[in-house]
């Protein structure tokens, strides 16, 4: 089955210590984006991936790395977690070309007290 | 600066009729649109998109309205069924790489 995997599905951590939130995708998908989903503010992207080892910043990625070693895994990193950072993260694959959509992976809740 | 908006939190409808969902887009340099639907703890599903040389775009009972010149984009959902009920996204492409979403309209179809 297609898709885009995200592990875990929650997570409560605190304040400073590191964490990394995996994203894997079976379909052979150029891109991949991390989004966060917070009330209000809708989804926003917070790095995306045009090729393994091309990464660049969305439009909130202060606090955050990723890196795309493998074209199938796109991991987030927190390394000093705070609790503005507490949001519901999503991670994306889609082919390359003009006009493709997004696959999404289930989510995951992130907690930061 | 929200540069896709939906100004409807939340839409309530009865089973059978139109739902219609909007999205407006301040940059008129967005060329591709895109909607998708949220259940929740599920991730976004792509549901319809339309190219910005296309008004309109039909699939099923969901059509996809695109007004360049008013910069706003309408999701029509006909006839409405209680399995509708779920948080719409619009999406816009910018440049090659970004997609930018919108804050999302809360869908309820009443049975």
């Amino acid at each position: 089955e297609a898709q885009v995997t995200q592990n875990p599905r929650y997570l409560i951590t605190v304040t400073g210590k590191k964490l990394t939130v995996t994203c894997s995708q079976n379909m052979n998908h150029e891109y991949m984006s991390w989004y966060r989903q917070d009330p209000g503010l809708g989804l926003r992207q917070i790095y995306y991936s045009m090729n393994v080892e091309v990464t660049d910043k969305g439009d909130v990625p202060e606090g955050y790395k990723v890196s795309r070693k493998e074209k199938r895994n796109f991991p987030l990193i927190l390394e000093s977690p705070s609790p503005n950072q507490t949001s519901l993260y999503f991670c994306a694959s889609r082919r390359q070309g003009a006009q493709t959509s997004y696959t999404f992976g289930s989510g995951t809740r992130l907690t930061v007290v | 600066d929200q540069q896709v908006k939906q100004n409807s939190p939340s839409l309530s409808v009865q089973e059978g009729r139109i739902s219609i969902l909007n999205c407006d887009y301040t940059n008129s340099m967005f060329d591709y649109f895109l909607w998708y639907k949220k259940y929740p703890a599920e991730g976004p599903t792509f549901l319809i998109s339309i190219s910005s040389i296309k008004d309109k775009n039909e699939d099923g009972r969901f059509t996809v309205f695109l007004n360049k010149s008013a910069k706003h984009l309408s999701l029509h959902i006909v006839p409405s069924q209680p399995g509708d009920s779920a948080v719409y996204f619009c999406a816009a492409r910018s440049g090659t790489y970004k997609y930018i979403f919108g804050t999302g309209t809360r869908l309820k179809v009443l049975a």
